[in-house]
């Protein structure tokens, strides 16, 4: 168990829907990291947030966004889904911004869109 | 942008076998990590390279980080099936951003 968990564990969905995936960090953990994987593919960079400030962006869709709250939990918002948003959809968490420790990875969101 | 290759994309090895992968960035980075996804699993960390030249090992694993501080390469000794999974590295950059490599899938035939 890595501390870090993510709801919901599964989500069946139609295209042109909008969901939300939740992500609390581990506790204490400052940062948290959002990545996609698609089938049988790499960890692709979403978006950093680092105490309730974006940090980072990487290939996140206009369509994707996200936010981290006050209490350092954060969500990730997928609209206007297409068939080529089914994914696995990880959070990860650490420490610190300025000191790199180990991602502590959820247990993924697994999204499909019919 | 930054990117971190790895090679290879698939991996098969007899049972008892060595395996080695291999991350390339394409810029200087500040250290590496990597981890390991079991089939159906989330990404586990395994090891944190900092200096240039740094070689760890973990039993029967060994990582090494170039003198450049731009590759890596994570070398498995007798595997067994329980090193089945995905092995990525990830470089970091002075950032604190985490760029993930291709990864390797590991099947080890017993």
């Amino acid at each position: 168990d890595s501390g870090v968990t993510q709801t919901p564990k599964h989500l069946i969905t139609a295209t042109g829907q909008r969901v939300t995936l939740r992500c609390s960090p581990r506790s204490g953990d400052l940062s948290v990291y959002w990545y996609q994987q698609s089938l049988d593919q790499g960890l692709q960079f979403l978006i950093h947030y680092y105490n309730g400030e974006e940090r980072a962006k990487g290939n996140i869709l206009e369509r994707f966004s996200a936010q981290q709250f006050p209490d350092l939990h954060s969500e990730l918002n997928l609209s206007s889904l297409e068939l080529g948003d089914s994914a696995l959809y990880f959070c990860a968490s650490s420490v610190l911004a300025g000191v790199t420790g180990e991602l502590f990875f959820g247990e993924g969101s697994r999204l499909t869109v019919l | 942008g930054q990117q971190v290759m790895q090679i290879p994309q698939y991996q098969h090895v007899q049972e008892g076998e060595d395996f080695t992968t291999y991350c390339n960035s394409s810029t200087t980075l500040s250290n590496i990590q990597w981890y390991k996804q079991r089939p159906g699993g989330h990404p586990v960390f395994l090891i944190q390279l900092v200096k240039s030249g740094e070689v760890k090992k973990q039993k029967r694993l060994t990582f090494q980080f170039g003198e450049a501080k731009k590759n890596s390469s994570l070398h498995i000794t007798a595997t067994q099936t329980t090193d089945v999974g995905t092995y990525f590295c990830a470089g970091v950059n002075t950032g604190n951003q985490f760029y993930f490599g291709t990864g390797t899938s590991l099947t080890v035939i017993p």
